[in-house]
């Protein structure tokens, strides 16, 4: 079956350590992208990857970090720097920026305590 | 002005009645249109693309309205299931996807 994995489900970090979270895709899907969600809150996106070894910021990249040096692969770090992690995180691709539909992976809870 | 905007909710509904979202976006230049459900502590997931001339699938129609710059969810025969968060989602080619804050949807028995 094609799609996007996530994991884990739930995370549970304490306040300043590192987390990466991992986003894996069998879709072939040039794009991939992170999002944030907050409770209520609509999706605000994190970072964005096109290709593989590019990426660029989105509309709240600081405190968070990625890497694509597969296409099926894009990890999210939220690093220490990120004053506020808890949040829901979701991983999307796409077959091309802004081109075809968006599918998204289960998603990941942060929590930072 | 937000690049994307719905009306929150939520809209509190019966069974089997019919209730319609609409989402403004501010680019004429736009040229994707999408609607997606998010149920409570889940992903999105695409409900249907909106096309020019308009589109339905089963108790679902979705429009655009170009001049004016909204599209629209009409939901008829609402279920207990249509419960859920409805985004609108909207890309100017090439660009990315830019989600609505979405408008919450409560269907009662």
């Amino acid at each position: 079956d094609g799609g996007i994995t996530q994991s884990p489900k739930y995370l549970f970090r304490k306040e300043g350590q590192n987390v990466t979270l991992s986003c894996e895709q069998n879709l072939n899907h040039d794009a991939m992208y992170w999002y944030r969600q907050d409770p209520g809150q609509g999706l605000r996106l994190i970072y964005y990857s096109q290709i593989v070894n590019d990426f660029q910021k989105g509309d709240i990249a600081e405190g968070y970090s990625v890497s694509r040096e597969k296409k099926e692969s894009f990890p999210l770090t939220v690093t220490s720097a990120q004053k506020n992690p808890t949040a829901f995180y979701l991983c999307a691709s796409s077959p091309g920026t802004g081109v075809g539909e968006q599918y998204f992976g289960p998603g990941t809870r942060l929590t930072v305590t | 002005r937000k690049e994307v905007e719905q009306d929150p909710g939520p809209f509190n509904v019966p069974e089997g009645a019919t209730v319609a979202f609409n989402c403004t976006y501010s680019n004429s230049a736009s040229q994707s249109f999408f609607w997606y459900r998010q149920d409570c502590r889940k992903e999105p997931k695409l409900l249907m693309s909106v096309y020019s001339s308009g589109n339905e699938d089963g108790r679902f129609t979705a429009q655009l309205n170009r001049a004016s710059q909204y599209i629209s969810l009409l939901i008829r025969d609402s279920k207990l299931s249509d419960s859920a968060t409805y985004l609108c989602v909207v890309i100017n080619y090439g660009q990315n996807f830019v989600f609505g804050p979405g408008t919450r949807l409560s269907v009662l028995p």
